[in-house]
């Protein structure tokens, strides 16, 4: 059964770049059909799809995030990771990777939280 | 793009139903029979619920059910049990080849 863990820094400091990995076990990364998001929660907020990145290593992104986001995909490592530049307080949340087989997201990693503070 | 609209809150008692609904345009909802459905609890990760409009991933309960009509979906929980009280949140694919979702639901069970 595929499990997704996310792991980076929990404090940031603004204007600086906010970097988090998701180690995937229990598959391969590079199975064919997978596709593999980011998803963030602000506090008390609802979810925002950050996006994602195909076995290929096809990417897709928010496009209001678009000009400050990189998903790439580490396949020796059997992970994949997000940088998200010039961080503001406005980019605090729980950051969340999942992975899909199909139009969905499933499963989910339990999530990380990220504060923007100096 | 604009995130898909859910009511802020709904409610019921036990074993009653209730429908969430999720309103987006022809771009998403209504392009694509790629709507999930998802279950938060407090504190923890988002739980795949419906997949493709009304599909059940296996172990979720047969009292959960999704549908889909023109630019709205829904989400339909019949037979309202304590543990069902939690934020909902719907999804779709869009045609610029990406995902939105809606703003959330807080379910309370009376």
């Amino acid at each position: 059964q595929l499990q997704l863990q996310e792991s980076g820094s929990g404090l940031v400091k603004p204007s600086q770049t906010l970097s988090l990995t998701c180690a995937v076990s229990g598959g391969s990364i590079s199975s064919g059909g997978y596709s593999w998001s980011w998803i963030r929660q602000p506090p008390g907020k609802g979810l925002e799809w950050i996006g994602y990145i195909y076995h290929s290593g096809s990417t897709y992104y928010n496009p209001s995030l678009k000009s400050r986001v990189t998903i790439s995909v580490d396949r020796s490592k059997n992970q994949f990771s997000l940088k998200l530049s010039s961080v503001t307080a406005a980019d605090t949340a729980v950051y969340y990777c999942a992975g899909a087989t199909g139009p969905w997201f499933d499963p989910w990693g339990q999530g990380t939280l990220v504060t923007v503070s100096s | 793009q604009s995130a898909l609209t859910q009511p802020a809150s709904v409610s019921g008692s036990p074993g009653q139903s209730i429908t969430i609904s999720c309103t987006g345009t022809s771009s998403d909802v209504g392009g694509y029979n790629y709507v999930s459905w998802y279950q938060q609890h407090p504190g923890k990760a988002p739980k795949l619920m419906i997949y493709e409009v009304s599909n059940r991933p296996s172990g979720v309960p047969d009292r959960f059910s999704g549908s889909k009509s023109g630019n709205t979906a829904s989400l339909t929980i019949s037979g309202l049990q304590a543990e069902d009280e939690a934020d909902y949140y719907c999804s779709s694919y869009t045609s610029s080849s990406t995902w939105v979702f809606g703003g959330g639901t807080k379910l309370t069970v009376l």
